[in-house]
C-alpha cells in the first residue's frame, strides 16, 4: 500500500494562469476527496467522488475550479484564471467507504499565485 | 451545518508528561464519527484516532486516548508520555454517517509543542 500521492508538491504560477493538480488514491479506495487548507486553518472541503461520479461540491468551489476522476482512479483538480486568493495547500484524501469512513490524506500540493 | 471548535490555538508540554487537547462540536445528527488528525510541520495529515458516536467506550490507540462526552458534544484527546515526535498541529474532525455526505468538517487546530 503506497498511500495517497499528489503531484506536483509545489506549484508557483502567475495570476491568470491555469493550473492542474493530480491525486492518486489508495488503490482499493472508491472515494476521493479534495480539500483546501490555508495558513493557520483546518482543511475545508471542496468536492467528493465516489468512483467516477462527482457527488458533492462545496460552495467554495467556484466556476473556475473543476475536478474530474475518469475511470474512478486518479483525479485532477484544475483552477482556471488563478487569483492570489487561490494560494493554499490543496489536499487529496481517499477512503474505502466502509467502517468509520476514515480518510487518508496525501502530502498536498502547495499553490502560490504571484 | 456541523461546526467543530478547538479553543486552544497553542499548547506546550514537557517531554514524558501528559497533555489534553480540547474539542467541541455542534450537530443535530445522531450518527456520526469523530477523528483526531496530526499534521507535523511540513508533513502530511495522519489519522491518530477515531470514535464512533454510537460507542460509549472511549477509543484508545497506544499513548493516545479520547474522552468522548456525547451529551456535552465534547471530544478531547489525551496524549500520555509525550514525545518530541508528537510536536504537530492537531485537528479535530467530524463526519456524519447519514444523509450521504462524507465530507470531514475540521476545527482550526491546536499547535502542540513538546519541550525537551
Amino acid at each position: 500500500d503506497t498511500g495517497v500521492s499528489q503531484d506536483p508538491r509545489h506549484k508557483i504560477t502567475k495570476r491568470g494562469q491555469n493550473v492542474t493538480f493530480r491525486c492518486d488514491p489508495i488503490s482499493e479506495h472508491n472515494r476521493l476527496y479534495w480539500y483546501r487548507q490555508t495558513l493557520g486553518q483546518g482543511p475545508e472541503f471542496l468536492t467528493y467522488f465516489q468512483n467516477e461520479a462527482q457527488l458533492e461540491k462545496s460552495r467554495l468551489l467556484s466556476d473556475r475550479f473543476s475536478a474530474e476522476r475518469p475511470k474512478g482512479s486518479f483525479s485532477t483538480l484544475e483552477i482556471q484564471r488563478t487569483e492570489q486568493g487561490d494560494s493554499a495547500m490543496y489536499l487529496c484524501a481517499s477512503s474505502s467507504g466502509t467502517g468509520a469512513h476514515e480518510q487518508y490524506f496525501g502530502p498536498g500540493t502547495r499553490l502560490t499565485v504571484t | 451545518a456541523q461546526t467543530v471548535t478547538q479553543s486552544q490555538p497553542e499548547m506546550s508540554v514537557q517531554e514524558a508528561e501528559t497533555v489534553t487537547l480540547s474539542c467541541t462540536y455542534d450537530t443535530s445528527e445522531s450518527n456520526y464519527y469523530l477523528f483526531w488528525y496530526k499534521q507535523p510541520p511540513s508533513r502530511q495529515m495522519i489519522l491518530v484516532i477515531r470514535q464512533e458516536a454510537y460507542k460509549q467506550q472511549n477509543a484508545t490507540e497506544n499513548r493516545f486516548s479520547v474522552n468522548f462526552q456525547k451529551a456535552a458534544k465534547s471530544f478531547s484527546l489525551k496524549i500520555s508520555d509525550s514525545q518530541l515526535g508528537d510536536t504537530a498541529m492537531y485537528f479535530c474532525a467530524f463526519i456524519s454517517s447519514g444523509a450521504g455526505s462524507y465530507q470531514l468538517t475540521f476545527g482550526k487546530g491546536t499547535k502542540l509543542s513538546v519541550i525537551p
